[in-house]
């Protein structure tokens, strides 16, 4: 079955600054879907950016981007110009059959 | 539009109670999912829908959780005779198909307590 790891269960960032959260799965299928979530302290899951695997470019939204590495399996999620509305929880993400297996998450917390 | 919404937002219920939990999802999407978070855990799958079928059932832990779709938009997940170890945070998404790379919209979840 495919897992996916997120080695650091909390991370803390000045605000202003850049912080990368990592992220690795386990997989034996050449195209899949991955994605980054935020659960806020409300519970309600919220997409930050999703990646093609067949896609070179890394995705990037706004002050969000990801770094891709399809090799080693592994999918960053970095955060620019962080705010203290990024405070939150950041659940790693991988589509397996239609279906979401998430990672156990980071906790991010944003100081001023 | 509205959101996916979620019914009751808590839930306490006594051990070996029967449950209900109630998921409304984005108008026009086909697909609904169920999510269960434990504490200190990521959402982990346990049923989609595509319509009014249930695609997949898989990640039901055993016969007491059941879910029905029965007109392809409310869905409501079913517990018999709950146990300690229920105690979640239950979570609903829907999403325009099945397809992977669709953005799966999430609810506020039910937060269900078995004392």
């Amino acid at each position: 079955a495919q897992t996916v790891t997120q080695s650091q269960p909390e991370m803390s960032v000045q605000e202003a600054e850049t912080v990368t959260l990592s992220c690795t799965y386990d997989t034996s299928e050449s195209d899949y879907y991955l994605f980054w979530y935020k659960q806020p302290p409300s519970r309600q899951m919220i997409l930050v950016i999703r990646q093609e695997a067949y896609k070179q470019q890394n995705a990037t939204e706004n002050r969000f981007s990801v770094n891709f590495q399809k090799a080693a399996k592994s999918f960053s999620l970095k955060i620019s110009d962080s705010q203290l509305g990024d405070a939150a929880m950041y659940f790693c993400a991988y589509c397996e059959s239609d279906k979401l297996i998430f990672g156990t998450g980071t906790r991010l917390q944003v100081f001023p | 539009g509205a959101g996916v919404s979620q019914t009751p937002s808590n839930k306490v219920t006594e051990k070996g109670k029967y449950v209900e939990l109630r998921c409304d999802p984005i108008s026009g999407h086909t697909a609904l999912y169920w999510y269960r978070q434990s504490l200190g855990q990521g959402p982990e799958f346990l049923i989609y829908f595509q319509g009014t079928g249930a695609a997949d059932d898989s990640g039901l832990p055993n016969d007491r959780f059941f879910a029905v779709r029965p007109e392809g938009s409310v869905s409501t997940l079913k517990i018999q005779r709950t146990e300690r170890g229920d105690s979640a945070v239950y979570l609903c998404a829907s999403s325009l198909s099945l397809a992977g790379y669709n953005e799966q919209f999430f609810g506020p979840g039910t937060r269900l307590t078995v004392l």
